[in-house]
């Protein structure tokens, strides 16, 4: 099925670095939202994103829609060891795909202490 | 905690038979979503329930179905399972239909043996 690509596969940072992720699609999407799924778990929403251009932050983690809406970034502050897990990007038609979500691949963030 | 639970965490069957996985929805959440995860697949969503009604269909297999009960939980019905169905598998719920903000059971892990 069709995936959205997210980039970098994965990431190993020493904790107090910034972390930055980003997700390109080939279609546009009226919503793009950011996720994380720790080992075992199912995923957490962490930011949902609802316009191009938007910039919204949860905290130390902060996301951009992008403006021509085929693309998202999300910036991680100051990682700490608990931002181990891996991060994934999400996108919404919308329209008659009702709640449909299209997922990344996802990111592996690795933080050294 | 989401508030959307899932049973069982994890379910051991042989090929050729036959599942149910069960999700009972956030409180107040009309929408139920079933996605597959799996390494090589990723996070595929498989359909979508609105208050006991399809809403949105996706790569989901004529083997598998699932239905939405009046009381807003949900089933997903696997059936002559093969070797390849072995996955995680995650419910997840919003208030509306369009659901973008979609919150995560804790999964349901099948081994198909």
């Amino acid at each position: 099925g069709q995936q959205l690509n997210q980039s970098p596969q994965s990431m190993f940072i020493q904790e107090g670095e910034d972390v930055s992720m980003n997700c390109t699609s080939s279609s546009i999407f009226n919503t793009w939202l950011w996720y994380k799924q720790d080992p075992g778990e199912g995923p957490v929403l962490l930011i949902a994103l609802y316009k191009a251009g938007e910039l919204t932050s949860n905290g130390r983690l902060t996301a951009q829609f992008g403006i021509t809406r085929k693309d998202s970034f999300l910036n991680i502050s100051a990682s700490i060891p608990s931002d181990v897990g891996i991060y994934f990007c999400a996108g919404r038609h919308g329209g008659t795909s009702y709640g449909k979500l299209t997922f990344g691949q996802g990111t592996i963030l690795t933080v050294h202490p | 905690d989401s508030g959307v639970t899932q049973t069982p965490k994890h379910l051991i069957t042989a090929t050729g038979q036959r599942v149910t996985l069960r999700c009972s929805p956030r409180s107040g959440d009309l929408s139920v979503y079933w996605y597959q995860q799996s390494l090589d697949q990723g996070l595929q969503f498989l359909i979508q329930y609105y208050n006991g009604e399809e809403r949105a269909k996706g790569n989901i297999l004529e083997r598998f179905s699932a239905q939405q009960f009046p009381d807003l939980h949900s089933e997903l019905n696997l059936s002559s399972l093969e070797l390849g169905d072995s996955a995680l598998y995650f419910c997840a719920s919003s208030v509306a239909s369009h659901g973008s903000e979609q919150y995560f059971g804790p999964g349901t892990r099948l081994t198909v043996t």
